[in-house]
């Protein structure tokens, strides 16, 4: 069974431009995270879908993000307009709901590279 | 206070020794712990979950919950040095996000040939 995958694996874009994440969770997983790791920092929640809906965008930084997922599917991750202080690794991770409790496997993630 | 605190190490083990890591909560009312491997450059790798105080087993790996005292950790026994990576420990409150994980900043272990 294939894994967490996320597209690209890496990105460099000027400060102002627009970059936009990829990640395709495990086949029948209907939960989907978005988490960020900014270099010296720990991991930190961005947000939930439970399939096509966001159950918890409470660690979304600002508006410049915005996260769709359509069709309850694969999920994209907008950066418009990107800052220098978005530079960091996003990670997807993908969880079955079983028996209530919530194990979450991670993607690759992409390491954003603003300048 | 950070919700979830880890010893950031590097703590050092020789191969064949017990490895023991160490993550303190804030929150009372968190519910669920992992435990997570980061090899360098590479993605979370959840390698134990527990969800009641005590301990759970999984090969030789051992995690301990302790919610009166509000710290898990995790035993690595006989380790070895493919071993060697940053350890992360991650909780999810009571009553939150059941998705929101909230992680340390991660334990570098390395085990010593």
């Amino acid at each position: 069974e294939a894994g967490v995958t996320q597209f690209p694996s890496h990105s460099v874009i000027e400060k102002g431009q627009t970059v936009t994440l990829r990640c395709d969770p495990i086949s029948g997983h209907d939960n989907l995270y978005w988490y960020r790791r900014v270099m010296g920092k720990e991991i930190k929640f961005l947000l939930h879908f439970v399939k096509e809906s966001k159950q918890d965008e409470s660690g979304m930084p600002n508006n410049r993000f915005l996260a769709e997922r359509t069709g309850g599917t694969y999920s994209t991750l907008k950066v418009q307009p990107a800052e220098l202080e978005d530079s960091g690794v996003y990670f997807c991770a993908s969880s079955l709901l079983t028996g209530g409790m919530y194990e979450q496997y991670f993607g690759p993630g992409t390491r954003l590279t603003v300048t | 206070q950070k919700e979830v605190e880890q010893n950031s190490g590097p703590l050092s083990v020789p191969e064949g020794a017990i490895a023991s890591l160490n993550c303190t909560y804030s929150d009372r009312g968190s519910q669920s712990f992992f435990w997570y491997r980061q090899y360098s450059g590479k993605s979370p790798e959840l390698i134990m979950f527990i969800y009641s105080n005590g301990d759970k087993e999984d090969g030789r790996f051992t995690a301990q919950l302790n919610k009166a005292s509000q710290y898990v950790s995790l035993l690595i026994r006989d380790s070895q040095p493919s071993d060697s990576a940053t350890y992360l420990c991650a909780v999810i409150r009571k009553g939150g996000s059941q998705g929101n994980l909230i992680f340390g900043k991660g334990t570098k272990l390395s085990v010593k040939p």
